[in-house]
């Protein structure tokens, strides 16, 4: 079974610009959450889609946004970036809603914003 | 907000020797507590879980320590190996409110 594939692998973005990140999860998860993890730091967690609607989303400002399409991929969009928004950002799938079953992450997108 | 306390930050062990971290949670709503681990440029991944039914669970080398009336549950590595070297995260999950927290991770060195 392939696993939670990201993409692009790295991302540099210039302060202001705006970066999209792509996810497409485990074949038959429906549920796919973000998470932001900074350098040493750990998992914060960013949003949750679930059937095609945001379920819940972290303490992040509303320039952090996402969608889920109707294959159960997943897109991140930061808008305005910032300095601070350098991370690695971690997509994660499950079956619907199981937070008690395993999430499967994929490797992450290294965002560096100079 | 509720908090899952992980400990410590970081933890160096000899090749051979018994690896333990530590975690405490606040909420008995709680129903699910695993473990992840994660290799530098790499995801977390699942590495053990335990229901708060049971005190222990072990695979291989690896022993989840429950303790529900503390509120505090603790991954032990026996023989720790230098692959083993990685961060690990717990976290806990109450499903039927939607709800996991992660611990904010170890770091672990096993020296040869």
């Amino acid at each position: 079974e392939a696993g939670v594939t990201q993409s692009p692998t790295h991302l540099i973005k210039t302060r202001g610009q705006q970066a999209t990140l792509r996810c497409s999860p485990i074949s038959g998860h429906t549920s796919v959450y973000w998470y932001q993890q900074a350098l040493g730091l750990g998992l914060q967690f960013l949003l949750w889609y679930d059937e095609g609607e945001e379920r819940n989303r972290g303490n992040f400002p509303p320039r952090f946004s996402g969608r889920q399409f109707p294959n159960y991929s997943s897109e991140l969009n930061v808008n305005a970036l910032e300095l601070e928004d350098s991370a690695l950002y971690l997509c994660a799938s499950s079956l619907r809603g199981q937070l008690n079953s395993p999430l499967h992450f994929g490797n992450g997108t290294r965002l560096t914003v100079t | 907000q509720q908090q899952v306390k992980q400990s410590p930050q970081s933890l160096i062990v000899q090749k051979g020797g018994i690896s333990i971290i530590n975690c405490a949670y606040e909420n008995t709503a709680f129903d699910y507590f695993p473990w992840y681990q994660q290799f530098p440029g790499k995801g977390p991944a699942l590495l053990i879980a335990i229901r708060p039914d049971v005190s222990e669970k072990k695979e291989g080398r690896f022993t989840i320590s429950f303790n529900k009336s503390a509120k505090q549950f603790s991954l032990h590595i026996m023989d720790s190996q230098p692959g083993d070297s990685a961060t690990y995260f717990c976290a806990a999950v109450s499903d039927s409110n939607y709800q996991l927290i992660w611990g904010a991770g170890t770091k672990l060195i096993i020296k040869p």
